[in-house]
């Protein structure tokens, strides 16, 4: 079901250009993880997060446990940005057993 | 530090055929995940191990699915008699539970069952 709900399901950008990507939960998780999977399909850890907020050079993400979403925000956006982003938030705490949303399809244009 | 290892990268199948898929996590880590993504899907859980340990396994086709991690480092997801709906990437991942469940994937084994 949509446990993990992510918005937009495709997005394109031109290159330069600001964005926020969102993940919505119907779960109690206290933990969420953001990912990119790259067109080869390795997927790579972005951020783990407890409630709050991280910064990564152009990636800044915030995880807001009591109203339950995840935003991850795209500072001028870069051709290799392009991917599809993922989070994925536990299945209950402590269980370490992730629920995936269905991704965020990312085209960055030049 | 290697990172997660998977081989092979592609397995192309008749239905009924076997197949199996390998992973060396990230050495250290404790627990070690099998997940299976479908095209444009997200990766859905089939089982993971803490140490040797099943720690679930609710997810795994019993039937023709099987894991093992016999010493606590290595896995093998081993599918028999395959099936088309099958036809997916097999992903491996690795943390350290211990510490946090940051989560690290291999590259993936791409299946594809004619």
């Amino acid at each position: 079901g949509d446990q993990v709900k992510q918005s937009p399901s495709a997005l394109s950008l031109q290159e330069g250009t600001n964005s926020a990507l969102r993940c919505n939960f119907s779960i109690a998780t206290t933990t969420v993880q953001w990912f990119l999977q790259n067109p080869r399909g390795s997927l790579m850890n972005l951020f783990y997060l407890v409630p709050g907020t991280k910064e990564n050079g152009r990636l800044k993400s915030t995880f807001n446990s009591k109203e339950s979403y995840s935003t991850l925000h795209i500072r001028d956006a870069q051709l290799e940005d392009s991917g599809t982003y993922f989070c994925a938030a536990e299945a209950y705490p402590g269980s370490w057993q992730l629920i995936f949303g269905s991704g965020t399809q990312l085209t960055v244009m030049p | 530090e290697a990172g997660v290892t998977q081989s092979p990268r592609y397995a192309v199948l008749q239905e009924g055929q076997a197949v199996s898929f390998w992973c060396d996590p990230i050495s250290g880590h404790d627990t070690l995940y099998w997940y299976q993504q479908p095209r444009d899907q997200g990766p859905q859980l089939l089982v993971y191990f803490r140490d040797e340990a099943v720690i679930d396994n609710s997810q795994l086709p019993s039937d023709r699915f099987s894991a093992v991690r016999p010493k606590g480092t290595n896995s093998t997801l081993k599918i028999q008699s395959a099936k088309q709906g099958d036809t997916a990437t097999y992903l491996c991942a690795s943390s350290f539970a211990r510490n946090t469940g940051q989560l690290y994937f291999g590259e993936g084994s791409k299946l594809t069952v004619l």
